[in-house]
């Protein structure tokens, strides 16, 4: 059974960083493009950025509310996934999903992780 | 690039159909097959119904159908059950971007 799990949301101030983890089991992690999608609050889905796959170059890309502040990683060997985000906004606040991509869809999603920005 | 195009809410009543539409651009849902929807129901992970336009994944059930023509994205329901009330999504890749539409809140009468 595929299973993804995101840890490390919270609360910090804007400015601040926050790396947020997605556990990955019941598939090898290293075959399969990855991704993070948002949700703020009340609000519709937004997507965060993607990470091809070693062997496809390892390549990111990202949404431009975020590029240049958020960086997203893999380690393979640990089954996991990062994002990494830094100079966080108020506007960030939001539900961070993990999710498997694949020809252009989310295909299996975490339950999320929240992240509150808040001075 | 701006949100896909989405009626914010469509309701139907058991049994009956409903259509919902997702309007991009020769930029997105026009210049690619790759147009996918998600069913979000309230304090839950969005779900995957369709993706690649018209395919269903293993265990949805074929009430759900999908299909395009030109810019525009349409999802529909068919046999509506009390279950499928929820939030629909979709989405669409544009090169080296993903991009939503706002969802449609649908409502069982």
């Amino acid at each position: 059974e595929v299973r993804l799990v995101e840890s490390g949301g919270g609360l910090v101030k804007p400015g601040e960083s926050l790396r947020l983890s997605c556990a990955a089991s019941g598939f090898t992690l290293s075959n399969v493009y990855m991704s993070w999608v948002r949700q703020a609050p009340g609000k519709g889905l937004e997507w965060v950025g993607r990470i091809y796959i070693r062997t496809d170059g390892g390549a990111t890309d990202y949404a431009a509310p975020v590029k240049g502040r958020f960086t997203i990683s893999r380690d393979d060997s640990k089954d996991t996934l990062y994002l990494q985000m830094n100079s966080l906004k108020t506007e960030d606040t939001a539900m961070y999903y993990c999710t498997t991509y694949d020809n252009g869809c989310f295909i299996y999603w975490g339950q999320g992780a929240l992240v509150t920005v808040s001075s | 690039q701006s949100a896909l195009t989405q009626p914010p809410s469509a309701s139907g009543s058991p049994g009956q159909s409903v259509t919902i539409s997702c309007t991009g651009t020769s930029s997105d849902v026009g210049g690619y097959n790759f147009v996918s929807w998600y069913q979000q129901h309230p304090g839950k992970a969005p779900k995957l119904m369709l993706y690649e336009v018209s395919k269903r994944p293993s265990g949805v059930p074929d009430r759900f159908s999908a299909s395009k023509s030109g810019n525009t994205a349409s999802l529909t329901v068919s046999g509506l059950q009390a279950e499928d009330e929820a939030d629909y999504y979709c989405c669409s890749y544009a090169g080296h971007n993903l991009i939503f539409g706002g969802g449609t809140k649908l409502t069982v009468l």
